[in-house]
C-alpha cells in the first residue's frame, strides 16, 4: 500500500539552528500538508501546498517556517531559527485532492519528532 | 472558527467490552473523518462520513454521523488490545483543503 515517508524520525537541535524536515508524499497525490502535535496536545494544521504554492497556512506558520517541493517527489518543511516551543512531532500528509468523494482523505506519515534544546 | 470536542478524553475498558467515543462539532460537518493514532506514530485513516444519518462499519468499528451533522460517534464492539490507541475525529472546514482535529480520546484495553 502506498505510504508517506518522513525523515528524519527524530532530530535534536540547538535553539536558533535551522532544521529541515523531509517528506515523500504518495506519488499521485496533489495536495500536501504539514501538521504538528506538541506533546499531549491536538494535532494542529500548519500549511497546505498545491500546484507548487501554499494554498493555506495557519497562524502558527509564521516567517520562521517555509515549505518547498524541490523536485518531483520531496516536500520539505524548513524552520529557520528554531525555538524551544517548536519541539513537537511534525506530520506530513498528502491527499488526492481531485474533488471526488474521499478526495480529502489525508494519508499521514509516521512523523518527525523535533526536540529543541 | 470550528472546534471539535471529543468525549471521553480517556477510556479504559476490559477486553470484550463495547465502547463509544463521541465527537461534537461547533458547526455543521461537511465531512467527518475518524483516525487512529498509536503512541509516537502517525495517524491511520479509519472511516469518512459525509451524509447526515450515514453509518459505516469496518471490522468491529462502526461510525455514525447524526442527522443534523454536528455529532459523530465511533463504536467498538467486543474490544481487543489491538484497539488501544488514540482516536481522533477530523473535519473538513468549509471549502478549504485542510482538516481540523478533535482533542482525541485515549483508549486502553486490558485483558
Amino acid at each position: 500500500e502506498p505510504e508517506v515517508t518522513q525523515t528524519p524520525s527524530h532530530q535534536v537541535t540547538q535553539m536558533g539552528q535551522e532544521v529541515i524536515l523531509r517528506c515523500v508524499p504518495i506519488s499521485n497525490h496533489l495536495y500536501f500538508y504539514w501538521y504538528r502535535q506538541i506533546l499531549g496536545q491536538k494535532v494542529e494544521f500548519l500549511v497546505s501546498f498545491y500546484n507548487n504554492e501554499i494554498s493555506e497556512k495557519s497562524e502558527i506558520f509564521d516567517d520562521q517556517f517555509s515549505v518547498e517541493r524541490p523536485d518531483g517527489s520531496n516536500f520539505t518543511l524548513k524552520i529557520r531559527s528554531t525555538k524551544l516551543e517548536d519541539s513537537a512531532m511534525y506530520f506530513c500528509a498528502s491527499s488526492e485532492g481531485t474533488g471526488g468523494v474521499g478526495a480529502n482523505v489525508l494519508t499521514f506519515g509516521a512523523g518527525s519528532r523535533l526536540t529543541v534544546l | 472558527s470550528q472546534e471539535l470536542e471529543q468525549s471521553p478524553q480517556s477510556l479504559i475498558v476490559q477486553e470484550g467490552k463495547n465502547l463509544t467515543i463521541n465527537c461534537t462539532s461547533s458547526k455543521t460537518l461537511y465531512g467527518l473523518y475518524w483516525y487512529k493514532q498509536k503512541y509516537g506514530e502517525g495517524l491511520i485513516f479509519l472511516m469518512m462520513l459525509q451524509k447526515g444519518g450515514e453509518e459505516k462499519s469496518h471490522e468491529k468499528i462502526t461510525a455514525k454521523l447524526d442527522e443534523k451533522k454536528q455529532q459523530s460517534s465511533l463504536h467498538i464492539t467486543a474490544s481487543q488490545p489491538s484497539h488501544a490507541g488514540i482516536y481522533l475525529c477530523g473535519a473538513d472546514v468549509g471549502w478549504t483543503d485542510k482538516l481540523i482535529f478533535g482533542t482525541g480520546t485515549r483508549l486502553q484495553v486490558f485483558p
